[in-house]
């Protein structure tokens, strides 16, 4: 199936500062990305949609301000978290879709945040 | 409000035997279906999808049943295999095209 990579893989950062993440996806080109987050032993919550060339779509009860997310080109989005703090710890997991139809969606490896 | 729900947490098997997932939805607005198996600190690997017109879809050892009715599905593997211990998700889209995740079920298959 089609790769998507998501870098880092693991991140440690300090209470205030902002930490990126990226999702590329290597062998296609994807028009819509989504992230997601996960908490210990719970479901993947949709963070918001991300579509190349437009503002993203944010889920209700997640903060745009405080996820940033650009998708800058077809290959490439990414997640900011701002000013995080240790309540942001998670694992974070980005997917792109090749087409339409939901089986196309591939997730990348997701990257685990700790907000020390 | 958990639209998709897996209520079993934990699953064990027998190496060779049938596992099944269950799966349950609420929204009947939902018309596609699909199977993710993850690993720890890996993202979702899909697994099998299903559409809404249909009632079951087979690839391999990993078959998934659809009963509109019931709002249920589940995932047949068989045979089972260590390999498949993992965490599988069940996933479910409708018109929006977003991806909701029932909150998983933990196989292990033991020898």
């Amino acid at each position: 199936g089609a790769v998507v990579s998501q870098h880092p893989s693991r991140v440690i950062c300090k209470s205030g500062t902002s930490v990126k993440i990226e999702c590329r996806s290597l062998d296609f080109q994807a028009t819509t990305m989504f992230w997601y987050r996960q908490f210990p032993k719970q479901s993947l919550m949709l963070m918001a949609t991300s579509n190349e060339g437009s503002k993203a779509t944010y889920e209700q009860g997640v903060e745009k301000d405080k996820f940033l997310i650009n998708h800058a080109s077809l290959t490439l989005s990414t997640l900011t978290v701002t000013s995080a703090h240790p309540e942001d710890s998670s694992f974070y997991i980005c997917s792109a879709r090749v087409s339409r139809r939901n089986t196309e969606a591939f997730f990348g490896q997701g990257t685990r945040l700790t907000v020390v | 409000d958990q639209q998709v729900k897996q209520n079993s947490p934990s699953l064990s098997v027998q190496e060779g035997r049938i596992s099944i997932l269950n799966c349950d939805y609420t929204n009947s607005m939902f018309d596609y279906f699909l199977w993710y198996k993850k690993y720890p600190a890996e993202g979702p690997t899909f697994l099998i999808s299903i559409s809404s017109i249909k009632d079951k879809n087979e690839d391999g050892r990993f078959t998934v049943f659809l009963n509109k009715s019931a709002k249920h599905l589940s995932l047949h593997i068989v045979p089972s295999q260590p390999g498949d211990s993992a965490v599988y998700f069940c996933a479910a889209s409708g018109s929006a095209s977003k991806l909701t995740f029932g909150t998983g079920t933990r196989l292990q298959v033991t020898l």
